[in-house]
């Protein structure tokens, strides 16, 4: 049973483009979270959805951020005229059902941003 | 607001037992829970409380008083491997998704030889 995959584990742009991070959840997990964590510091909650519907979206920024998981394929966090300060590690995390404690986590993708 | 304190940095030797404190301030509670995570690597759960008192799993123990908002995780007989950060975590109950997690400022342990 593989687990959370995530990718790319590392990717670069430049100032102004834009950035797309996927993720595939646990196979049976119908629950996907995204985290980001700033170095030395702790994971914070971005947004969380369910197949077809953002359930909540409270920790994203209001622009240039945005996500998606559709019917088929991978969760993708997208990120446009992406700015220094996105450069972060971007966690996914799913889970396979509602009220779950335990969120099981993939390797990240670490966004640099020239 | 929900926070989540932890100390920064805790440093202990090899066969050691060390003790990561993590005390919570929370809307509403459901349990605490404990994940690990490997230079920057995937977090990792470790363990969940949701009542009060000790709960064991192998050389990590997590314990949870519920009156006092507090937790701790213990890890016993520490290996070089266990060298890691410590982030304690509680569900955020706001607004009705339940499902988001609140995560501690985190603990980097370094265990020396």
């Amino acid at each position: 049973n593989a687990g959370v995959m995530q990718n790319p584990r590392h990717l670069v742009r430049r100032r102004g483009q834009e950035a797309r991070l996927r993720c595939s959840p646990m196979k049976g997990h119908s629950h996907v979270y995204w985290y980001r964590q700033l170095p030395e510091e702790g994971l914070k909650f971005m947004v969380y959805l369910q197949k077809e519907n953002i359930i909540d979206e409270s920790g994203m920024p209001k622009e240039r951020f945005s996500a998606e998981f559709p019917k088929e394929g991978p969760s993708i966090l997208r990120i446009q005229q992406v700015v220094r300060g996105d450069s972060a590690a971007y966690f996914c995390a799913s889970s396979p059902r509602t009220g779950e404690d335990t969120q099981y986590f993939g390797p990240g993708t670490r966004l640099t941003v020239l | 607001g929900q926070s989540l304190e932890q100390p920064s940095e805790v440093t202990a030797v090899e066969g050691a037992i060390v003790q990561i404190n993590c005390t919570y301030q929370t809307s509403g509670f459901y349990g605490l829970s404990w994940y690990q995570q490997h230079d920057g690597g995937a977090p990792t759960f470790l363990s969940y409380n949701a009542l009060d008192g000790l709960e064991e799993t192998g050389r990590f123990s997590s314990f949870l008083s519920r009156s006092d908002s507090y937790g701790y995780l213990l890890l016993q007989e520490l290996q070089m491997k266990d060298s890691a950060s410590y982030f304690c975590a509680v569900r955020d109950q706001r607004g009705g998704a339940t499902n988001k997690l609140i995560f501690g400022t985190g603990t980097l342990l370094a265990v020396q030889p």
